[in-house]
């Protein structure tokens, strides 16, 4: 069973802070990872994807991925209020079948 | 440029009887999804359908079914709903073409419940 897990928080931090999501995964054929944001009682929007090993980063998100540890995170620095939400971590199935597998989510809750 | 789109937004109906769901993809995408997120579980990939054909199915029973019209938009019919089938149901679209790393994104979904 392919699985991606992460910790369902809550996840408190102040404003301005660096927060942090974690996400690992059992796939090891998995090539795509995607994080996406939830907002209580909406669909989800995607923050950022990434393919390869190492940082991106896109404005306050910069996510993170290290293959051989079978790990994901995302960083969000400047943390604003308007950033609380479930952060859903994402990979996509091996084998071509463009299936996501989704955590089941992270909520973050940033506290002025 | 528009989003995903679904209707209804919100769906009531009775155990027994049969749901259907629309979307239609961003234009330019001929790949849609569909995904079902219970209340405090996570989402579940259902279906995938591209240019027109299923090319892959989640972990659910046969009642769950759908198509993809030739203007990429999509449906999905569940038969003898059940009250457990009560969820948000999310389409998805992504550009297609087989590509192995897709990006999909979201409508605002179609909310389900099953008295």
């Amino acid at each position: 069973q392919k699985e991606v897990e992460q910790n369902s928080g809550p996840l408190s931090v102040p404003e301005g802070a660096i927060a942090s999501l974690n996400c690992t995964y059992s796939d090891r054929g998995s090539q795509s990872f995607f994080w996406y944001r939830q907002y209580s009682g909406k669909s989800p929007e995607l923050i950022m994807f990434i393919y390869s090993n190492g940082d991106k980063e896109d404005g306050r998100f910069t996510a993170q991925l290290n293959k051989a540890s079978q790990y994901v995170s995302l960083l969000i620095r400047d943390s604003q209020p308007s950033d609380s939400a479930t952060y859903l971590c994402a990979g996509g199935e091996s084998g071509g079948y463009n299936k996501l597998i989704f955590g089941a989510g992270t909520r973050l809750a940033v506290h002025p | 440029e528009a989003g995903v789109t679904q209707s209804p937004t919100h769906l009531i109906k009775t155990r027994g009887q049969q749901a259907t769901l629309r979307c239609s993809p961003i234009s330019g995408h001929t790949s849609v999804y569909w995904y079902q997120q219970a209340l405090g579980l996570g989402l579940q990939f259902l279906l995938w359908y591209d240019e027109g054909e299923e090319r892959n199915r989640g972990n659910f029973p046969p009642r769950f079914s759908g198509r993809q019209f030739p203007n990429y938009s999509s449906e999905l019919n569940v038969n003898a709903l059940e009250l457990e089938d009560s969820a948000l149901y999310l389409c998805a679209s992504s550009l297609g073409g087989g590509a192995v790393r897709e990006t999909q994104y979201f409508g605002p979904g179609t909310r389900l419940l099953v008295l």
